[in-house]
């Protein structure tokens, strides 16, 4: 597609339950990033695939949380058990084109309420 | 994580008049990017800045990447009602890849 795209576009968790976030990023974008973003914050990053490998997933705030990549193009976040303190606008992004490598583009997000 | 201390934290302006913002951080990025959002999306990139002393210019915004490689500024020539929303910084350092570290924001009204 032209642009990143993630789905649910917003979801709703009772405490304890599992999500699965989903990000398309641009066709032929090498890299692919999450971030969580809280209410009135910046990005706050979470972790970073190069095509399938997660070469860092430092960002990660707990054993709960999940990032896949399995075939270097769709991603998906998951989280596990979800705490109210997860509620937040979870960001994906791309890069890697051939003329603007490191320049991220982000998708709308997916924002995430844990009742 | 790592945030940038972004400033001024909002600005309320009349149409027409220019808008600076700046960006520092107590690290050297070899990348500096700005963003802005508007409610309910994500960050669409605006300008990307990657040598110290760079100015690069995009229509009416202007930005310089700063000498020191710790700074990074922002400028929006007669702004426009469709200049509202909230502006990020992100700076990059050679020691973390690929990782972004982001400002905490800079909310720009302008009062038609």
């Amino acid at each position: 597609g032209a642009g990143v795209s993630q789905s649910p576009r917003y979801k709703v968790a009772k405490r304890g339950q599992d999500v699965a976030l989903r990000c398309d990023p641009i066709s032929g974008h090498v890299s692919l990033f999450w971030y969580q973003q809280a209410l009135g914050q910046g990005p706050e990053f979470l972790t970073y695939f190069q095509n399938e490998a997660q070469l860092d997933k430092s960002g990660l705030p707990s054993d709960r949380f999940f990032a896949e990549r399995p075939e270097g193009s769709v991603s998906t976040l998951k989280i596990q058990r979800t705490q109210q303190e997860d509620s937040a606008v979870y960001l994906c992004a791309s890069s890697g084109g051939l003329t603007s490598y490191n320049e991220q583009f982000f998708g709308p997000g997916t924002r995430l309420t844990v009742l | 994580g790592q945030q940038l201390n972004q400033s001024p934290q909002s600005m309320f302006i009349q149409e027409g008049e220019d808008v600076s913002m700046n960006c520092t951080s107590s690290s050297i990025f070899n990348t500096w990017l700005w963003y802005k959002q508007d409610p309910g999306e994500g960050p669409v990139l605006l300008i990307a800045l990657y040598k110290a002393g760079e100015l690069t210019s995009n229509g009416r915004l202007t930005a310089q990447f700063g000498i020191t490689r710790k700074d990074s500024f922002l400028n929006i020539s007669a702004s426009i009602p469709s200049d509202v929303g909230i502006y990020f910084c992100a700076g990059q350092t050679s020691n973390t890849g690929n990782q972004f570290y982001f400002g905490t924001g800079t909310s720009l009204t302008v009062i038609p």
